[in-house]
């Protein structure tokens, strides 16, 4: 899990404000993901992004969220006017591999996520 | 992607063997069956991959029968600081990828 740098995390935000949190794939990882992770409930896909572009974004909810994984720096994962309902942990991840990957026999490497508390 | 059902919980005692088994009735040829182990504030950690039949590495084994409809995770030995919370996953990676995780198996580890 080192390998793949999150921050900040933890993070406490009012009703309203934006959240930005931030994900460093591991090096030579060029496939990062997004999922959140609810109290007491298991991990929820987001996200699915390569350099520059959204594969898969179909675990997203369509408003306030937004992903991008820009050519230079990490993974941004944006949720805009935050409500209570948006606390969670949030979990970026990366894999080596292009599509075929992972349950070809590669692994998915997750970080140690990002906690968000919407006050 | 496959569905996959899990015991809910399971508790143990330390130095003894633990069996998680895991059902996926719907798996299709190009699935793999992955594991995941996850503590209290910590990222989902990779424990072991398979396809058929058995698996092993240092940490633990996986089971597969022949029909592929079910896995066992086997934890030789368990200590205290295996308890934690085990996603059996099941897929295969098409022209998008995702991890479709359950709500796992809390195990829990007794002195």
């Amino acid at each position: 899990n080192a390998g793949v740098m999150q921050n900040p995390r933890h993070l406490v935000r009012r009703r309203g404000q934006e959240a930005r949190l931030r994900c460093s794939p591991m090096k030579g990882h060029s496939h990062v993901y997004w999922y959140r992770q609810l109290p007491e409930e298991g991990l929820k896909f987001m996200v699915y992004l390569q350099k520059e572009n959204i594969i898969d974004e179909s675990g997203m909810p369509k408003e306030r969220f937004s992903a991008e994984f820009p050519k230079e720096g990490p993974s941004i994962l944006r949720i805009q006017q935050v409500v209570r309902g948006d606390s969670a942990a949030y979990f970026c991840a990366s894999s080596p591999t292009p599509t075929g990957g992972l349950f070809s026999g590669n692994t998915i490497y997750f970080g140690e996520g990002s906690w968000l508390t919407v006050v | 992607l496959a569905k996959t059902t899990q015991p809910i919980s399971m508790d143990s005692y330390e130095g003894q063997e633990v069996n998680i088994t895991c059902s996926h009735n719907n798996i299709a040829t190009n699935d793999y069956i992955t594991w995941y182990q996850q503590f209290p504030s910590q990222g989902p950690r990779f424990i072991i991959q398979g396809y058929k039949t058995k698996v092993t590495n240092e940490v633990a084994s996986l089971f597969i029968p022949a029909d592929r409809k079910s896995s066992t995770l086997s934890l030789p030995r368990v200590s205290l600081s295996d308890t934690a919370v085990y996603y059996c996953l099941v897929g295969d990676w098409d022209s998008s990828y995702k991890l479709i995780f359950g709500s796992g198996t809390r195990l829990l580890v007794r002195p």
